[in-house]
């Protein structure tokens, strides 16, 4: 597609359901990221992927959240027994490598966890 | 530990006004310093910057980085209502591919 999208745009759930976040990267982008915007704060970066592999898994808040990505496209964010503190914008952005330092931003989901 | 730190935190100014927009850093193996423009979700990318000294311009927007003092500024001249948004200061190290941002910087511009 011409730019990176991510579905769905918002999500409000209940405190303890699972919640699946979608991101779908520029075509022929390798290199995709996950970060999470809290209200007023800076981006937090979650984790990044080269094709379907994830190196680095140590910017995952807690082990309630999972990221895969499959066929070297789109990608999932689950977040199991969701908290209140996990309410913010989880943005998406894909690069063409892991070193290409331009990033494209997906619009991002709002997580909204009551 | 690794951290990208913006100043000020928000900015009112009139049209037509010059801002500069601070952001200093603390990395390991620094490879490049991005900036980028937030107006409502996705950040859209503005400069990046890997020397020192050399200015980055793109119309009314201009960028410098000093790998010596670490520290980067975005200078926004002649100031439109368009300009309102969080401008947000990243970096990033070699090796690791971690893109570590500052909180950004709101700026709003009154017409």
């Amino acid at each position: 597609g011409a730019g990176v999208s991510q579905s769905p745009s918002n999500k409000v759930t209940e405190k303890g359901k699972d919640v699946e976040l979608r991101c779908d990267p520029i075509s022929g982008h390798t290199a995709l990221y996950w970060y999470r915007q809290s209200l007023g704060q800076g981006l937090e970066f979650l984790i990044y992927f080269q094709g379907n592999s994830a190196p680095d898994k140590s910017g995952l808040p807690s082990d309630r959240f999972s990221a895969e990505r499959t066929g070297g496209s789109v990608s999932t964010l689950t977040i199991q027994r969701t908290q209140q503190e996990d309410s913010a914008v989880y943005l998406c952005a894909s690069s063409l490598t892991l070193g290409t330092d331009t990033q494209y931003f997906g619009p991002g989901t709002r997580l909204t966890v009551l | 530990e690794d951290k990208v730190v913006q100043s000020p935190l928000s900015l009112v100014v009139h049209e037509g006004d010059t801002v500069t927009l601070n952001c200093s850093y603390e990395v390991t193996n620094f490879r490049s310093l991005l900036w980028y423009k937030q107006e409502k979700k996705a950040p859209t990318f503005l400069f990046m910057l890997t020397s020192s000294g050399i200015e980055k311009k793109s119309g009314r927007l201009s960028s410098i980085l000093d790998k010596k003092e670490l520290f980067s500024i975005l200078n926004i001249t002649a100031t439109q209502t368009g300009d309102s948004a969080i401008y947000l200061c990243a970096v990033r190290n070699t090796g690791g591919f971690k893109t570590i941002f500052g909180a950004g910087t709101r700026l709003f511009v009154k017409a």
